[in-house]
């Protein structure tokens, strides 16, 4: 069973433009992670935020958390071509310390 | 540091055939999983090994075995590949696994077809 669902399933935009993605998840956390994948390659790790933690920034990135309405968002600012990537939430439960994933935001920048 | 590594990076497998997945890394992580992303979804755990010595079931352990053979290496076994085992399957790594935080580092996947 899936807990985080990102939205948009798929973003496009023009380069220097922001992207924001979210997520949303059902049960509770004990944190939410936000990975990156290139196309054919594995997923790399891009910030974590803990569940009592509201905000976090890290270069051009910015992830909020919102416990109450079970959601986040991940922000990038001024994104460039290498941008281009799918991007997925994962949260780990609080129960088992498991990683669930949502099934990713497709974001495409163009030049 | 070479990271995680997998091997094959592919393969093509008939119905009924076995065959195992090789992972590997290099961290000095206490903690190693097992993924299958398809199409359309996102990754969901087979297996997963806290530390060296123990392995448990995630989501989807159904039609695989795994073994920690040691702190480096964690291995899939598909005994008796099915159709639906058609997926790319990522190997991490952790530097622990619990209620500390902990960010996972991905191999680049190995892409299985079954026939």
């Amino acid at each position: 069973s899936q807990q985080g669902e990102e939205d948009p399933q798929a973003l496009s935009i023009q380069e220097g433009e922001n992207a924001t993605m979210n997520c949303s998840y059902k049960t509770s956390i004990n944190n939410l992670q936000w990975y990156r994948q290139n196309s054919g390659r594995g997923l790399v790790h891009l910030i974590l935020i803990r569940s009592n933690e509201r905000e976090k920034h890290s270069g051009r990135l910015r992830v909020t958390l919102d416990t109450s309405k079970k959601s986040s968002s991940l922000l990038i600012t001024a994104s460039r071509a290498a941008d281009t990537a799918s991007y997925f939430c994962a949260t780990m439960r609080d129960s088992n310390y498991q990683l669930i994933w949502g099934a990713g935001t497709k974001l495409i920048i163009k030049p | 540091n070479a990271g995680v590594t997998q091997t094959p990076k592919f393969q093509v497998l008939k119905t009924g055939q076995s065959m195992t997945l090789q992972c590997a890394q290099d961290m000095n992580h206490n903690s190693m999983y097992w993924y299958r992303q398809d199409p359309g979804m996102g990754l969901r755990l087979i297996y997963y090994s806290a530390s060296e010595g123990t392995t448990d079931k995630g989501e989807v352990p159904n039609g695989y075995n795994v073994s920690r053979l040691n702190k480096r290496e964690f291995s899939l076994r598909l005994e008796s590949a099915a159709p639906s085992q058609t997926s790319v399957y990522f190997c991490a790594s952790s530097e622990g696994f619990g209620q500390v935080s902990y960010e996972q580092y991905f191999g680049p996947g190995t892409r299985l077809t079954v026939t």
